[in-house]
């Protein structure tokens, strides 16, 4: 059972445009979230992340919301850039006491046109 | 600081074969996991390693073992392949005890025939 989905497979913006990338869980025990960017060919990447106790994280053009109450986490991405065409994939922490498991959604391939 | 390496990074085998997968971690990090990736159903959690102990296991059958060694390398084995084990196998490194950053490796593809 997916724990952590990405409704959205891909998702096309014009360049200078917001990005709006969602993520739902189901697990009220995750503790962390984080968004990876990936490149063909290449891991994932860290993005961003937000704690458990934060609604909103931000760090340049990137910015993570979590609204916990709804089990929603979005990564807002303003203004977009033709090279933050990738896939993004949301992921979340449980601590299980010997460290942490990550759950993996799908992933979004983000297209950005010029 | 060099990445994470995983070798090899395409492989072919046929069914019923085993293989063994390698990952050299970022030097100083003491955790290894590994994640299989599939279309359509994302990275899921294989196993994950620190210390030369295994600390947590996904949903995967016992065909799917690792272990770590001293320097931190960790190596994955899959014996009796199938055909639904082709996958991209990504191994990821973190720091410490608890870290929430994972650095990921390239992956190995593998294809099962």
């Amino acid at each position: 059972d997916q724990q952590v989905k990405q409704n959205s497979p891909s998702l096309s913006v014009q360049e200078g445009r917001i990005s709006i990338l969602n993520c739902d869980y189901t697990n009220s025990m995750f503790d962390y979230f984080l968004w990876y960017k990936k490149y063909p060919a290449e891991g994932p990447t860290f993005l961003i992340s937000i704690s458990s106790i934060k609604d909103k994280n931000e760090d340049g053009r990137f910015t993570v919301f979590l609204n916990k109450s709804a089990k929603h986490l979005s990564l807002h991405i303003v203004p977009s850039q033709p090279g933050d065409s990738a896939v993004y994939f949301c992921a979340a922490s449980e601590f299980l006491g010997t460290g942490n498991q990550f759950y993996f959604g799908t992933g979004t391939s983000l297209t950005v046109i010029p | 600081k060099a990445g994470v390496t995983q070798t090899p990074r395409y492989l072919i085998k046929t069914r019923g074969q085993q293989v063994t997968l390698s990952c050299s971690p970022i030097s100083g990090h003491r955790s290894v996991s590994w994640y299989q990736q599939t279309p359509g159903q994302g990275l899921q959690f294989l196993f994950e390693y620190f210390s030369e102990t295994q600390r947590n296991k996904g949903n995967f059958p016992g065909r799917f073992s690792g272990r770590q060694f001293s320097n931190s390398r960790s190596e994955m084995n899959v014996s009796t392949l199938e055909l639904g084990d082709s996958a991209l196998y990504l191994c990821a490194s973190s720091s410490g005890q608890v870290s929430y950053e994972q650095y990921f490796g390239p992956g190995t593809r593998l294809t099962v025939t």
